[in-house]
């Protein structure tokens, strides 16, 4: 079993759907939880970043964080076109460890 | 603006090459990483380095080596090429502290023939 899984997808929506992206883990020790966005033919950029459990809000995007459930979702409210990426968790121990785990990511289309 | 580039965006090369793969920061960034990124399996962590001269094994090592002479610079290294090679492979940069973001480079395309 893989420490996190997030669904492949791809997963299509009209524009101006709210989206939720997520991810599970079985690591316990994960403090630090983190989505990256991936345009096509290019490297991840960090999108959002979290330190334990809660929400966290930017702009159209929400990032929120259950260690109870070892569960993260990234909501994307008045999805754009320009949200058309591939969203990849990540998420890090709190033992200075510098290393993140990541998620297989999701592809994400918004369809205008 | 911060960056991160890599030497090629896209390699072929023949199965039993010495494949080398250059990555240079900009930011003065301690940490630099080594991935490669493969559909399903997501990214998988290579090589790591902490410091000049300073490497750490990744989840999925064999068959790569890394060389980091100069902070700024951080090469991966296919001693002998495989077609189970070919792959997206992605440098990134950080600062150091747990969890701090990495920066990314475009990537690179190796395909083996």
């Amino acid at each position: 079993q893989k420490e996190v899984e997030q669904d492949p997808g791809p997963l299509s929506v009209p524009e101006g759907a709210i989206v939720s992206l997520n991810c599970t883990y079985s690591n316990s020790a994960f403090q630090y939880f983190m989505w990256y966005r991936q345009y096509s033919r290019k490297g991840p950029e960090l999108l959002m970043y979290t330190y334990s459990s809660g929400n966290k809000e930017d702009g159209r995007f929400t990032a929120q964080v259950d260690k109870s459930s070892k569960y993260i979702s990234l909501f994307i409210r008045d999805s754009q076109p320009s949200d058309s990426a591939t969203y990849l968790c990540a998420m890090v121990n709190d033992f200075g460890n510098e290393k993140l785990t990541f998620g297989t990511g999701t592809r994400l289309t918004i369809i205008p | 603006d911060v960056k991160v580039t890599q030497s090629s965006r896209y390699l072929v090369k023949r199965t039993g090459e010495k494949v080398f793969l250059e990555c240079v920061q900009d930011m003065d960034h301690e940490n630099m990483f080594w991935y490669r990124q493969d559909p399903g399996l997501g990214l998988r962590l290579i090589y790591f380095s902490y410091d000049v001269k300073m490497k750490e094994k990744g989840d999925i090592p064999e068959g790569y080596s890394v060389s980091r002479e100069k902070k700024e610079r951080f090469s991966l290294i296919l001693e002998s090429a495989s077609t189970n090679q070919t792959s997206m492979y992605l440098c990134a940069s950080s600062p150091p502290g747990t969890g701090r973001e990495q920066y990314f480079g475009p990537g690179t395309r190796l395909t083996v023939t």
